[in-house]
């Protein structure tokens, strides 16, 4: 079965620095891998997917992901964080047991960035 | 456009009620699924329709969950009875395209918190 973990339950990082919020995934086949965020009273979000072709994947509001098969992971970056980032971010992946398109998430992670 | 709506946003309610949950997804879109996030828990998948049909509904907790999508269009969710353990955030989501072999994003809708006391 297809899983996905976030090792995080809060990742704290001061605005204007660098951020990752972490995520790793266990998959038979090929993985589609999605990041999702969802503000307060708001639905989740798309922000970028991973399907093929290169590992870097460039998505919204200057967030990027990198696909490392060895490490099986797909880590959430940004460069330089706002304090508007401030966020529940979920990681997922496609399940292909059923040929469908459900998606199988991680529990989130928090990213709090301060002033 | 408009997004994916549900309604309601929040539903507190007793132990043995019932509560229906609605959600209406982007239009013309043929995919429609529900997901739930028991506080503090990953986001579970429930069932997922195309059109009217149900295509996968392994993510179904009992058979006090009924889920039903008139015509292809909107969706419910029943819950009856209500249990304490069906609290959570109730998420709808709707796609493009095929059931299968695309990769076309779920856009999802703001939830509704169910609250059961």
């Amino acid at each position: 079965a297809q899983s996905v973990a976030q090792p995080e339950d809060q990742v704290n990082v001061a605005e204007g620095n660098p951020l990752t919020v972490k995520c790793t995934y266990s998959v038979s086949g090929n993985p589609y891998l999605f990041w999702y965020v969802q503000y307060p009273n708001r639905g989740l979000q798309f922000l970028l997917k991973y399907i093929t072709g290169d590992n870097l994947v460039k998505g919204s509001y200057g967030f990027e992901a990198e696909f490392n098969k060895s490490q099986t992971s797909f880590h959430l970056k940004k460069p330089s964080a706002l304090v508007s980032d401030s966020a529940l971010y979920f990681c997922a992946v496609r399940d292909w047991g059923t040929g469908f398109q459900k998606l199988v998430f991680g529990t989130g992670t928090r990213l709090l960035v301060s002033p | 456009e408009a997004g994916v709506t549900q309604f309601p946003s929040h539903s507190v309610i007793e132990k043995g009620q019932t509560v229906t949950l609605r959600c209406d997804p982007i239009s013309g879109h043929d995919n429609l699924y529900w997901y739930r996030r028991v506080m503090g828990k990953e986001i579970k998948f429930l069932l997922h329709f195309v059109k009217e049909s149900k295509q996968d509904e392994s993510g179904m907790p009992n058979n006090r969950f009924l889920a039903e999508r008139t015509g292809g269009t909107y969706s419910t969710l029943k819950v009856q009875p209500a249990e304490l353990e069906d609290s959570g955030v109730y998420f709808c989501a709707s796609s493009q395209g095929p059931p299968a072999g695309g990769t076309y994003e779920q856009y999802f809708g703001p939830g509704t918190r169910l609250t059961v006391t």
